[in-house]
């Protein structure tokens, strides 16, 4: 029982590059979401889905694309990277039954040059 | 959202009983409490959640005055693990998606 897994773990891209971060939960949960954390930041929603097919916007969504085709995977997309991207990237899960009690992945580092 | 006030950073020998105090003045009423836990290179971990008076579980409490305008979190008998940053975050969950927002934590350093 995995949890949340995110891939990769560290990434360097240079601007303009795209790129696709993975996030796979196996909780069988509904809402997934994804937040950045900047150098000693809290973390800030970008983008979440209450389930299959539904996405909607966080408070910084420009620059990223979201899909959720599955329960498990919710892709996150950086379209053109800019240096402003460079930041830790997390993936949450979390059940609707269980309030605001969420699963974090282990981040993914990424760095645009 | 609501937004929280917490101290910036905090710092407590072994052993001792720790209490990080959030503000969050406009707070709703379909709010909860949250508190997380996160160590450095890892994603926050969640610790304990409450709606009014006390919560309890095996690694924390959690105080909520009447008013619910602030609350606080106990660490009993902290040990240098412990050392962290803890954020309160205050948001809903009322059968839709909960937006929550982070705040920058407290950073609890834990001195031998």
């Amino acid at each position: 029982n995995a949890g949340v897994t995110q891939t990769p773990k560290f990434q360097v891209l240079k601007t303009g590059q795209s790129m696709t971060l993975q996030c796979a939960q196996d909780m069988n949960h509904e809402y997934m979401s994804w937040y950045r954390q900047d150098p000693g930041m809290g973390l800030r929603l970008i983008h979440y889905s209450v389930g299959a097919g539904i996405t909607d916007q966080g408070e910084v969504p420009n620059g990223y694309n979201v899909s959720r085709s599955t329960t498990e995977d919710f892709p996150l997309r950086l379209l053109s990277a800019a240096p402003s991207q460079t930041s830790v990237y997390f993936c949450a899960t979390s059940d609707k039954s269980r309030g605001t009690e969420a699963f974090f992945g282990q981040g993914t580092r990424l760095t645009v040059v | 959202l609501a937004k929280t006030t917490q101290p910036i950073s905090m710092d407590s020998y072994e052993g001792q009983e720790v209490n990080i105090t959030c503000s969050h003045n406009n707070i709703a009423t379909n709010d909860y409490i949250t508190w997380y836990q996160q160590f450095p290179s890892q994603g926050p971990r969640f610790i304990i959640q409450g709606y009014k008076t006390k919560v309890t579980n095996e690694v924390a409490s959690l105080f909520i005055p009447a008013d619910r305008k602030s609350s606080t979190l106990s660490l009993p008998r902290v040990s240098l693990s412990d050392t962290a940053v803890y954020y309160c975050l205050v948001g809903f969950n009322s059968g839709g998606y909960q937006k929550v927002t982070f705040g920058t934590g407290t950073k609890l350093q834990v001195i031998p």
